[in-house]
């Protein structure tokens, strides 16, 4: 069965250092998104990207961050200058256009970002 | 702001015993409730419910929408160790880029 892969699984980062989070989508899903869950808390929607540009944000989603789709297969979020509170596991999610059961959603294994 | 509510937010029950989950949503432009099973790290899926009244079934799991109530349910009937986990709904907008807005999950614990 297709898979969205993302490395690294874990990634240890000083305060305010870049990281970069990276995820391969399924090859013909059309729509991307990144997600973060803090440790103990719910799963917030960070950002969607189709047709090689963001959809929509959200809040959290602020200058620091940002995605690229580099060469049609990886799927990046950069956090420019990372701060304690960006430790969380980010999830990376690819969509087909529609139909499907799930609606095509399907959800990488994460990366647990720690910030210290 | 969409809401995604789950109750209870943690279960501890004795393996064999059926248990209910509770999901409540308010979402905008509202298409679809989506159920996830949360172990270690991804979310895996397990129902998507988009119209009323109509139960889906997986083994021992079934869900059921009610677009009234804006409520879902997620029954478990004779659970067993493996079914311990966090169990996510997540609402999905209609229009757009279909974000999911997630509730904070119900702890599901299974004693043998």
């Amino acid at each position: 069965e297709p898979e969205v892969t993302q490395t690294p699984s874990h990634q240890v980062t000083q305060m305010g250092q870049e990281v970069i989070l990276r995820c391969v989508p399924i090859s013909n899903h059309l729509y991307f998104y990144w997600y973060r869950q803090i440790l103990g808390q719910k799963v917030e929607f960070l950002v969607s990207f189709y047709n090689n540009e963001i959809s929509e944000k959200s809040e959290i989603f602020d200058d620091q961050f940002s995605v690229e789709r580099p060469d049609g297969s990886n799927f990046t979020l950069k956090i420019r200058s990372t701060k304690l509170e960006d430790s969380a596991m980010y999830f990376c999610a690819s969509r087909i256009l529609n139909g499907q059961a799930n609606y095509g959603y399907t959800f990488g294994s994460g990366t647990r970002l720690t910030v210290v | 702001e969409d809401k995604v509510v789950q109750s209870p937010l943690s279960l501890v029950v004795h393996e064999g015993d059926t248990v209910t989950l509770n999901c409540s949503y308010e979402v905008t432009n509202f298409r679809s409730l989506l159920w996830y099973k949360q172990e270690k790290k991804a979310p895996t899926f397990l129902f998507m419910l988009t119209s009323s009244g109509i139960e889906k079934k997986s083994g021992r799991l079934s869900s059921i929408l009610d677009k009234k109530e804006l409520f879902s349910i997620l029954n478990i009937t004779a659970t067993q160790t493996g079914d311990s986990a966090i169990y996510l709904c997540a609402g999905l907008a209609n229009f757009g880029n279909e974000k999911l807005t997630f509730g904070t999950g119900t702890r599901l614990t299974i004693i043998p």
